[in-house]
């Protein structure tokens, strides 16, 4: 199965800056297709972006998801006090459909 | 907007099974765009995709071999709910179980989550 490995495990940071997270592939995701996530502790997870750049509906644009082939980034400009959270990213390119361990965003 | 409720026993005995039900709302599970999933996530690890049902109860499980020939689902089309059942659980099998919603093929992303039941497998 695809191993995806989420980077860095935690990120500690303030209202207002940006983060950069990152997903990579232990092989070549197919046709992009990959999904990221936010999970706020007691929720349900919400789709933020699938096929890795499309934003899901109501998602705003300071989500932004890139990247191709094994090397993926989710990136959240000016956080906002919601957006403290856990990050997974998800492919769905090979079957099974596999996760990464997640990002903490503190 | 389609809503996902997970209830069930928060706690079963090692050997037992495990039977969650999924129950959606503000959709109907026979409109035939969608393939329920069941997702868990273990305590300190990572998030596991199960299987999925399709309204006509076509399944498609997870084939990894510490699951295999213990997932099963099942689906209530006239309750609008779908089923997990997990045969012969040990305290690995202890996690959040979600049910979630693919929009595209039973091969794809998932749209909508419920919130998780906890469930622990202990005597």
């Amino acid at each position: 199965e695809v191993i995806l490995t989420q980077s860095p495990g935690s990120l500690s940071l303030s209202p207002g800056d940006g983060a950069a997270l990152s997903c990579r592939a232990n092989e070549t995701i197919s046709r992009n297709r990959l999904a990221w996530y936010q999970h706020r502790p007691g929720q349900a997870p919400r789709l933020l972006i699938y096929g890795t750049s499309t934003r899901a509906t109501g998602i705003p644009d300071r989500f932004r998801g890139s990247g191709s082939g094994t090397d993926f980034s989710l990136t959240i400009s000016r956080l906002d006090p919601e957006d403290f959270a856990v990050y997974y990213c998800q492919q769905y390119g090979t079957s099974p459909r596999t996760f990464g361990l997640g990002t903490t965003v503190e | 907007q389609v809503q996902l409720q997970e209830s069930g026993p928060g706690l079963v005995r090692p050997s037992g099974t495990l039977s969650l039900t999924c129950t959606v709302s503000s959709t109907s599970l026979n409109s035939g765009s969608y393939y329920y999933n069941w997702i868990r996530h273990h305590p300190r690890g990572g998030l596991e995709w199960l299987g999925y049902i399709y309204y006509t109860g076509d399944t498609v499980y997870n084939s990894k071999p510490s699951l295999q020939g213990r997932v099963t689902m099942s689906l209530d089309n006239s309750k609008n709910q779908f089923f997990l059942k997990l045969t012969s659980v040990t305290a690995a099998d202890t996690a959040v179980y979600y049910c979630a919603r693919d929009p595209y093929g039973g091969d794809s992303f998932f749209d909508s989550w419920g919130p998780g039941i906890l469930v622990t497998v202990s005597s």
